[in-house]
């Protein structure tokens, strides 16, 4: 089945630090992709969505200039969280679909980011 | 707006007794809805999904849900509970089952396997 391989699993990090993280279709074209955060046992919270080649729409009240995404081809996505400090600290979570109808969202296992 | 609720952010059963993990929605849309499983530290997994056709939908890992619009709800069963589905699970509601459309999870129940 679709494979969404996310990066790293776990990233632990100095306050002021930029982190970045990846989001990968490794079988399919992923046209959208999503990122979501998950607060300790809190439901996912959609950041914002994401299309190749354009620009992300980000959901209100998150940051984009916090929280960049960069989507530049059918297979990466990236988040990359500017100046962490520690309230950033959470489960960031991917998930990516590809064009048509009818197209499910495939996730990645998630990336704890903790920053000290 | 769509939302969901689930109710119960935890239920604890015996093993091999029944699992029902209860969700109500709200759409202004006819909805498709979605049950995922998070085991801990990991992504999610979808369990199942109804897209309008039968109402009685079966998914993986011997759960299936009823869609009941009289009743806007799409509860979640397994006859016999295993030790190894006790883990987080999302009811969740989209307006159309497509790449560009949003997913609303609801807030999710934690679900314990008593031995």
């Amino acid at each position: 089945g679709a494979v969404v391989s996310q990066h790293p699993s776990r990233v632990i990090c100095k306050s002021g630090t930029s982190v970045k993280i990846e989001c990968r279709s490794l079988d399919f074209q992923a046209t959208t992709m999503f990122w979501y955060r998950q607060f300790p046992k809190k439901s996912l919270m959609l950041m914002a969505t994401s299309n190749e080649g354009s620009k992300a729409t980000y959901e209100q009240g998150v940051e984009k200039d916090k929280f960049l995404i960069n989507h530049a081809s059918l297979t990466l996505s990236t988040l990359t969280v500017t100046s962490a400090h520690p309230e950033d600290s959470s489960f960031y979570i991917c998930s990516a679909s590809t064009r048509g109808y009818n197209q499910p969202q495939h996730f990645g296992d998630g990336t704890r980011l903790s920053i000290l | 707006a769509q939302s969901v609720t689930q109710l119960g952010s935890h239920v604890s059963v015996s093993e091999g007794a029944l699992v029902l993990l209860r969700c109500n929605y709200s759409s202004s849309v006819p909805p498709y809805l979605f049950w995922y499983v998070q085991y801990p530290n990991q992504g999610l997994q979808l369990l199942l999904k109804y897209t309008s056709a039968a109402t009685l939908v079966k998914g993986i890992n011997g759960f299936e849900a009823e869609f009941k619009k009289s009743e806007t709800s799409f509860h979640l069963t397994k006859p016999s509970a295993h030790m190894s589905d006790a883990a987080e699970y999302f009811c969740a509601v989209s307006d159309l089952y497509s790449s560009a459309s949003k997913i609303i999870f609801g807030s999710g129940t934690r679900l314990s396997i008593r031995p």
